[in-house]
């Protein structure tokens, strides 16, 4: 069976200091990718989707960057918090032209910029 | 053309009643309408999804309602349990695409009093 990881849990970060969050997806090859950042009380944001090694699509001008360096692993990175970084932050895979399952979610990260 | 719009923003629904969730999308080119439920510090996980060649689809209690003329859709909780009281959000993306972007509206947090 598919399963998808994404950690930390939790983070709390000082501005101006950097970011990795990892997300790693088993049990199935080639996943479309994504970033996603839910903002408190508000909606899912989409930040970076990939589908393929080492192809990431911006959907907005940020802070962030992403990347794929593996089949199955997607990083979300920043070089440089900003306190507007702060919120829960959601990876998701889905198989390419197929949604017949949807998206599939990791349990995501809170991260708190102070 | 992106957007998809949902309301009410929150909802209070007595045990035993009917939840609506109202989603209207912009882009005509959509053609693939989930819906997801979201339980507290968790990933939102799919709920049921419907595409424009039927105008409803029932699955249990939820079921969906689309309206392709007038470019909306909407979700109904029947008999309504404490235990759905959760965030739910509906999206809408092309089926079949090669990114299967999904575009999230803004959610829902239904509270189903007992």
């Amino acid at each position: 069976s598919q399963t998808i990881h994404q950690w930390p849990a939790t983070l709390v970060q000082p501005v101006g200091s950097p970011l990795s969050l990892e997300c790693t997806v088993e049990g199935t090859s080639n996943p479309n990718l994504y970033w996603y950042r839910q903002a408190a009380g508000r909606g899912l944001q989409l930040l970076f989707y990939s589908v393929g090694i080492g192809q990431i699509s911006s959907e907005v001008p940020q802070n962030l960057s992403a990347s794929r360096p593996q089949d199955r692993q997607f990083i979300l990175s920043s070089k440089k918090l900003l306190l507007s970084d702060s919120g829960f932050y959601l990876c998701a895979w889905s198989s390419p032209g197929d949604l017949n399952y949807g998206y599939t979610f990791g349990s995501g990260t809170r991260l708190t910029v102070v | 053309q992106q957007q998809v719009k949902q309301s009410p923003q929150s909802l209070i629904v007595q045990k035993g009643g009917i939840s609506i969730i109202n989603c209207a999308y912009e882009n005509t080119a959509f053609d693939y309408f989930p819906w997801y439920q979201q339980f507290p510090g968790k990933g939102p996980a799919l709920l049921i999804a419907i595409r424009p060649d039927v105008s409803e689809k029932k699955e249990g209690r939820f079921t969906i309602s689309f309206n392709k003329s007038a470019k909306q859709f909407s979700l109904h909780i029947m008999d309504s349990q404490p235990g759905d009281s959760a965030t739910y959000f509906c999206a809408a993306s092309r089926y079949g695409g090669a990114t299967n972007k999904l575009i999230f509206g803004t959610g829902t947090l239904l509270a189903v009093q007992p």
